[in-house]
């Protein structure tokens, strides 16, 4: 079974600064995709970003974009010019190609923003 | 668009009650999923909908029903309530299946005593 690990718990950063959660997982597929959802306090899961494993460029969204290592199965989310509305817990998801193409989470890591 | 929503968004329940949590999208999402989220665990599959009159049990379905009453609407039904089954509970849905986002509901949040 594919499993996601979130390695940090929580991570601290300071307003306009830059910040990178990491994420790896575990999967013997070659095709799959991963997310980013982003959980503020109100409880609302928001994607962040999304990574297609079959195309080698890194995607990115505006501030937020990824270093996605297919060989080292890891997914870490970069956060550029962090602002104080980017304070939330942040969810790493594997989903692969099978029936259904469930979402397997990590468990998440908080982030917190200093201003 | 509403997107996902979930009623109620918020339930006490006494330990052997039954309740019915109730997800409706309006997108035309083929597929639908129930997650509950504890805390230091993420989110976990209770149970999913590929398509209009299919349901699959995920990793956590002990406990539960699912009833997908049409294209929108996916219930979940907890028969016998127990503490452990305190949660928050999230629906989502999908519009196909290779790799599409899928997009949550607000969540439920179950207080089972």
């Amino acid at each position: 079974a594919q499993t996601v690990t979130q390695s940090q718990p929580e991570m601290s950063v300071q307003e306009a600064e830059t910040v990178t959660l990491s994420c790896t997982y575990d999967t013997s597929e070659s095709d799959y995709y991963l997310f980013w959802y982003k959980q503020p306090p109100s409880r609302q899961m928001i994607l962040v970003i999304r990574q297609e494993a079959y195309k080698q460029q890194n995607a990115t969204e505006n501030r937020f974009s990824v270093n996605f290592q297919k060989a080292a199965k890891s997914f870490s989310l970069k956060i550029s010019d962090s602002q104080l509305g980017d304070a939330a817990m942040y969810f790493c998801a594997y989903s692969n190609m099978e029936y259904g193409n469930k979402l397997v989470f990590g468990a998440g890591t908080i982030l917190r923003v200093k201003s | 668009n509403a997107g996902v929503t979930q009623t109620p968004k918020f339930q006490v329940l006494k330990t052997g009650q039954s309740m019915t949590l109730q997800c409706a999208q309006d997108m035309n999402h083929n597929s639908m999923y129930w997650y509950r989220q504890d805390p230091g665990m993420g989110l976990r599959l209770i149970y999913y909908s590929a398509s209009e009159g299919t349901t699959d049990k995920g990793e956590v379905p002990n406990g539960y029903n699912v009833s997908r009453l049409n294209k929108r609407e996916f219930s979940l039904r907890l028969e016998s309530a127990a503490p452990s089954q305190t949660s928050v509970y999230f629906c989502a849905s999908r519009r196909g299946w290779r790799g599409e986002t899928q997009y949550f509901g607000p969540g439920t949040r179950l207080l089972v005593l």
